[in-house]
């Protein structure tokens, strides 16, 4: 059981790149989210999905696209990366939504140059 | 944004000491819930405390709830140096899960 698992953990970039942030939990979860940390700071909810072939905007959407075909897997998509996107990303899962604590995956350490 | 915020943003304490962190929210909730994060690694979940409930307690930590005030406050007693970590508190307001800025929180031995 590997509870939830993002790769790659590192990664640098230049501006203007493309990349996918994937994110696989083995718990049969409907829940699952992705988040930013910026330094100093908590994290900021970018998209969620509370299943399979649903999907939906958080708190800083703009820049990021995602996508649920699969139960286990939800990847995150930078379009066009810009600098402003340096930041550490987390995935997390749970089993539903209310009242369920969240399951967070290591990070992936993105820098944008 | 309704990042919630947290308070002290960094406490050192020496070990055996406890520990309280606050934090304060904007929106209704339907429940709040207490994350630790070490260095360098993912959240880990703590402690859910639901909108009827006032107190609650998992070990060494005590959470309380005060809707009325939009607050709950996070105590560890009897730290360790290896409760040495950054805290955040989490509303869970709808579908969206919105966290505090965080506390830093250093136990020296």
């Amino acid at each position: 059981n590997a509870g939830v698992t993002q790769t790659p953990k590192f990664q640098v970039l230049k501006t203007g790149q493309s990349m996918t942030l994937q994110c696989a939990q083995d718990m049969n979860h409907e829940y699952m989210s992705w988040y930013r940390q910026d330094p100093g700071m908590g994290l900021r909810l970018i998209h969620y999905s509370v299943g399979a072939g649903i999907t939906d905007q958080g708190e800083v959407p703009n820049g990021y696209n995602v996508s649920r075909s699969t139960t286990e897997d939800f990847p995150l998509r930078l379009l066009s990366a810009a600098p402003s996107q340096t930041s550490v990303y987390f995935c997390a899962s749970s089993y539903s939504w209310e009242g369920q604590p969240q399951h967070f995956g290591d990070g992936t350490r993105l820098s944008i140059l | 944004s309704q990042q919630g915020e947290e308070d002290p943003q960094a406490l050192s304490i020496q070990e055996g000491e406890n520990a309280t962190m606050n934090c304060s929210y904007k929106t209704s909730i339907n429940n709040l819930q207490w994350y630790r994060q070490n260095s360098g690694r993912g959240l880990v979940h703590l402690i859910l405390i639901r909108s009827n409930e006032r107190e609650k307690h998992s070990g060494r930590l005590r959470v309380t709830l005060d809707t009325s005030k939009k607050s709950s406050s996070l105590l560890i007693t009897a730290s360790r140096a290896a409760d040495t970590a950054s805290y955040f508190c989490a509303n869970n307001a709808g579908n969206m899960l919105t966290f505090g800025g965080g506390t830093r929180l250093m136990v020296k031995p």
